[in-house]
Protein backbone atom coordinates (compact mmCIF):
# COMPACT_ATOMS: atom_id res chain seq x y z
CA UNK A 1 0.00 0.00 0.00
CA UNK A 2 0.93 3.70 -0.76
CA UNK A 3 3.06 5.37 2.54
CA UNK A 4 5.06 8.31 3.11
CA UNK A 5 9.03 7.65 3.89
CA UNK A 6 9.50 8.54 7.29
CA UNK A 7 12.45 8.29 9.18
CA UNK A 8 14.44 8.02 11.44
CA UNK A 9 12.90 4.70 11.93
CA UNK A 10 13.36 4.44 15.42
CA UNK A 11 14.82 6.65 18.17
CA UNK A 12 16.45 5.93 21.67
CA UNK A 13 17.46 9.18 23.58
CA UNK A 14 17.51 10.53 27.47
CA UNK A 15 15.30 12.31 29.15
CA UNK A 16 15.92 16.13 28.16
CA UNK A 17 17.22 15.72 24.74
CA UNK A 18 15.26 16.94 21.59
CA UNK A 19 13.54 15.33 19.28
CA UNK A 20 13.39 15.73 15.01
CA UNK A 21 11.78 13.62 12.81
CA UNK A 22 10.64 13.67 9.15
CA UNK A 23 8.62 12.75 6.29
CA UNK A 24 8.92 13.32 2.48
CA UNK A 25 6.99 11.92 -0.45
CA UNK A 26 7.11 11.81 -3.92
CA UNK A 27 3.51 13.34 -4.31
CA UNK A 28 2.37 16.84 -3.43
CA UNK A 29 0.22 17.39 -0.79
CA UNK A 30 -1.99 20.08 0.54
CA UNK A 31 -2.31 19.11 4.23
CA UNK A 32 0.34 17.25 6.73
CA UNK A 33 -0.94 16.14 9.80
CA UNK A 34 0.88 14.85 12.72
CA UNK A 35 -0.40 11.45 15.10
CA UNK A 36 0.79 9.96 18.13
CA UNK A 37 -0.12 6.09 18.42
CA UNK A 38 0.78 5.18 22.25
CA UNK A 39 0.42 0.51 22.39
CA UNK A 40 -3.05 -0.52 22.15
CA UNK A 41 -4.48 2.42 21.24
CA UNK A 42 -5.71 4.36 18.15
CA UNK A 43 -3.62 7.43 16.64
CA UNK A 44 -4.02 11.11 18.32
CA UNK A 45 -3.66 14.09 16.32
CA UNK A 46 -0.96 16.47 17.50
CA UNK A 47 -0.09 19.07 14.75
CA UNK A 48 -1.98 19.61 11.47
CA UNK A 49 -0.30 21.96 9.05
CA UNK A 50 -2.86 23.48 6.06
CA UNK A 51 0.11 25.92 3.89
CA UNK A 52 3.24 25.42 2.54
CA UNK A 53 5.87 26.56 4.74
CA UNK A 54 3.67 27.11 7.84
CA UNK A 55 4.97 26.45 11.13
CA UNK A 56 3.10 25.38 14.38
CA UNK A 57 3.41 24.76 17.57
CA UNK A 58 1.65 23.11 20.23
CA UNK A 59 3.48 23.06 23.19
CA UNK A 60 7.08 21.09 23.34
CA UNK A 61 5.93 19.95 19.95
CA UNK A 62 6.75 21.96 16.12
CA UNK A 63 5.83 20.98 12.74
CA UNK A 64 6.36 22.98 9.30
CA UNK A 65 5.14 22.09 6.36
CA UNK A 66 7.93 21.78 3.27
CA UNK A 67 8.19 24.25 0.78
CA UNK A 68 8.02 21.72 -1.75
CA UNK A 69 4.70 20.56 0.01
CA UNK A 70 6.36 17.49 -0.37
CA UNK A 71 8.03 16.82 3.13
CA UNK A 72 7.32 18.07 7.11
CA UNK A 73 9.54 17.55 9.89
CA UNK A 74 8.12 17.30 13.91
CA UNK A 75 10.38 18.26 16.46
CA UNK A 76 10.10 17.75 20.06
CA UNK A 77 11.68 19.76 23.00
CA UNK A 78 13.19 18.55 25.95
CA UNK A 79 11.50 15.27 26.14
CA UNK A 80 10.09 13.15 29.09
CA UNK A 81 8.97 9.78 29.29
CA UNK A 82 5.30 10.33 28.74
CA UNK A 83 6.65 11.21 24.77
CA UNK A 84 7.43 7.39 24.37
CA UNK A 85 5.48 5.98 21.83
CA UNK A 86 4.73 5.63 17.76
CA UNK A 87 4.98 8.88 15.75
CA UNK A 88 3.39 9.06 12.32
CA UNK A 89 2.92 11.81 9.64
CA UNK A 90 0.18 11.53 7.16
CA UNK A 91 -0.68 13.62 4.38
CA UNK A 92 -3.58 14.45 2.65
CA UNK A 93 -3.86 15.03 -1.62
CA UNK A 94 -7.44 16.45 -1.29
CA UNK A 95 -10.21 16.27 -3.61
CA UNK A 96 -13.10 14.06 -2.79
CA UNK A 97 -12.03 12.49 0.32
CA UNK A 98 -10.12 13.58 3.15
CA UNK A 99 -8.16 9.52 3.07
CA UNK A 100 -4.82 10.28 4.55
CA UNK A 101 -1.79 8.68 3.53
CA UNK A 102 0.33 7.48 6.71
CA UNK A 103 4.02 7.49 6.82
CA UNK A 104 5.79 4.14 8.23
CA UNK A 105 6.04 5.63 11.73
CA UNK A 106 9.25 6.37 14.04
CA UNK A 107 9.77 4.74 17.52
CA UNK A 108 10.43 6.78 20.54
CA UNK A 109 12.01 5.58 23.36
CA UNK A 110 12.58 7.93 26.00
CA UNK A 111 15.29 6.86 29.12
CA UNK A 112 14.76 8.90 32.48
CA UNK B 1 -10.93 9.75 24.61
CA UNK B 2 -11.53 10.84 20.70
CA UNK B 3 -15.50 10.10 20.85
CA UNK B 4 -15.16 7.56 17.91
CA UNK B 5 -16.03 3.92 19.43
CA UNK B 6 -15.27 0.38 18.02
CA UNK B 7 -16.11 -3.02 18.80
CA UNK B 8 -15.70 -4.93 19.44
CA UNK B 9 -12.14 -4.33 20.88
CA UNK B 10 -10.81 -7.74 20.93
CA UNK B 11 -11.75 -10.71 18.64
CA UNK B 12 -10.27 -13.93 18.04
CA UNK B 13 -11.77 -16.67 15.75
CA UNK B 14 -10.32 -19.08 13.20
CA UNK B 15 -9.48 -19.36 9.17
CA UNK B 16 -12.45 -19.37 7.06
CA UNK B 17 -14.58 -17.47 9.36
CA UNK B 18 -16.44 -14.30 8.81
CA UNK B 19 -16.76 -11.65 11.45
CA UNK B 20 -17.85 -7.55 11.64
CA UNK B 21 -16.26 -4.90 13.47
CA UNK B 22 -18.40 -1.74 14.23
CA UNK B 23 -17.66 1.61 14.52
CA UNK B 24 -19.86 4.35 15.67
CA UNK B 25 -18.19 7.99 14.74
CA UNK B 26 -18.08 11.67 16.62
CA UNK B 27 -21.12 12.86 17.36
CA UNK B 28 -22.01 15.51 14.26
CA UNK B 29 -19.01 13.46 11.99
CA UNK B 30 -20.48 12.22 8.76
CA UNK B 31 -17.15 10.49 7.51
CA UNK B 32 -15.91 7.01 8.44
CA UNK B 33 -12.44 5.78 7.36
CA UNK B 34 -11.40 2.42 7.51
CA UNK B 35 -7.61 1.56 8.50
CA UNK B 36 -5.53 -1.25 8.77
CA UNK B 37 -2.65 -2.01 10.74
CA UNK B 38 -0.81 -5.16 10.73
CA UNK B 39 2.15 -5.98 12.87
CA UNK B 40 5.26 -3.69 12.21
CA UNK B 41 3.23 -1.75 9.69
CA UNK B 42 2.13 1.08 9.17
CA UNK B 43 -1.76 2.47 8.76
CA UNK B 44 -3.19 1.38 5.25
CA UNK B 45 -6.26 3.11 4.22
CA UNK B 46 -9.20 0.76 2.99
CA UNK B 47 -12.45 2.54 2.60
CA UNK B 48 -13.77 5.69 2.95
CA UNK B 49 -18.08 6.46 3.33
CA UNK B 50 -19.06 9.80 3.68
CA UNK B 51 -22.73 10.12 4.81
CA UNK B 52 -23.71 7.09 3.43
CA UNK B 53 -21.81 6.65 0.59
CA UNK B 54 -18.55 5.65 -0.37
CA UNK B 55 -16.23 8.06 -1.11
CA UNK B 56 -12.98 6.31 -1.92
CA UNK B 57 -10.93 2.64 -1.75
CA UNK B 58 -7.90 2.04 -0.44
CA UNK B 59 -5.91 -1.78 -0.51
CA UNK B 60 -9.45 -3.08 0.67
CA UNK B 61 -9.24 -7.31 -0.23
CA UNK B 62 -12.37 -8.36 -2.20
CA UNK B 63 -12.98 -10.55 1.11
CA UNK B 64 -13.78 -7.63 2.91
CA UNK B 65 -16.76 -4.88 2.46
CA UNK B 66 -18.03 -1.56 4.39
CA UNK B 67 -21.09 0.15 4.77
CA UNK B 68 -22.17 3.08 6.64
CA UNK B 69 -25.66 3.33 7.46
CA UNK B 70 -28.52 5.88 7.73
CA UNK B 71 -27.65 6.68 11.64
CA UNK B 72 -23.85 7.24 10.09
CA UNK B 73 -22.48 4.01 12.01
CA UNK B 74 -20.10 2.16 10.11
CA UNK B 75 -19.46 -1.75 9.57
CA UNK B 76 -16.26 -3.58 8.45
CA UNK B 77 -17.23 -7.22 7.44
CA UNK B 78 -13.97 -9.49 6.95
CA UNK B 79 -14.67 -12.96 5.48
CA UNK B 80 -13.06 -16.54 4.27
CA UNK B 81 -10.16 -15.14 6.98
CA UNK B 82 -6.75 -15.87 7.05
CA UNK B 83 -4.01 -15.73 9.00
CA UNK B 84 -2.40 -12.80 7.25
CA UNK B 85 -6.09 -10.52 8.15
CA UNK B 86 -4.68 -10.29 11.78
CA UNK B 87 -4.31 -6.98 12.50
CA UNK B 88 -5.56 -4.04 14.30
CA UNK B 89 -8.42 -2.28 12.30
CA UNK B 90 -9.12 1.12 12.77
CA UNK B 91 -12.19 3.36 12.44
CA UNK B 92 -11.53 7.23 12.30
CA UNK B 93 -13.97 9.77 11.87
CA UNK B 94 -14.16 12.97 10.47
CA UNK B 95 -16.70 16.07 9.87
CA UNK B 96 -16.38 16.64 5.95
CA UNK B 97 -16.30 14.40 2.78
CA UNK B 98 -13.76 16.94 1.34
CA UNK B 99 -12.46 20.15 1.91
CA UNK B 100 -9.69 21.97 3.67
CA UNK B 101 -9.58 19.95 6.69
CA UNK B 102 -7.73 16.71 7.07
CA UNK B 103 -8.09 16.01 10.72
CA UNK B 104 -9.31 12.67 11.30
CA UNK B 105 -10.00 11.39 14.70
CA UNK B 106 -9.25 7.12 15.48
CA UNK B 107 -11.04 5.10 17.75
CA UNK B 108 -9.04 2.76 20.11
CA UNK B 109 -9.45 0.06 17.45
CA UNK B 110 -10.45 -3.47 17.06
CA UNK B 111 -7.80 -6.25 17.43
CA UNK B 112 -8.46 -8.93 15.20
CA UNK B 113 -6.70 -12.61 15.78
CA UNK B 114 -7.36 -15.33 13.48
CA UNK B 115 -5.93 -18.28 14.53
Amino acid sequence: GQQLNQSPQSMFIQEGEDVSMNCTSSSIFNTWLWYKQDPGEGPVLLIALYKAGELTSNGRLTAQFGITRKDSFLNISASIPSDVGIYFCAGRYGGATNKLIFGTGTLLAVQP
Amino acid sequence: DSGVTQTPKHLITATGQRVTLRCSPRSGDLSVYWYQQSLDQGLQFLIHYYNGEERAKGNILERFSAQQFPDLHSELNLSSLELGDSALYFCASSVQGSGTTGELFFGEGSRLTVL
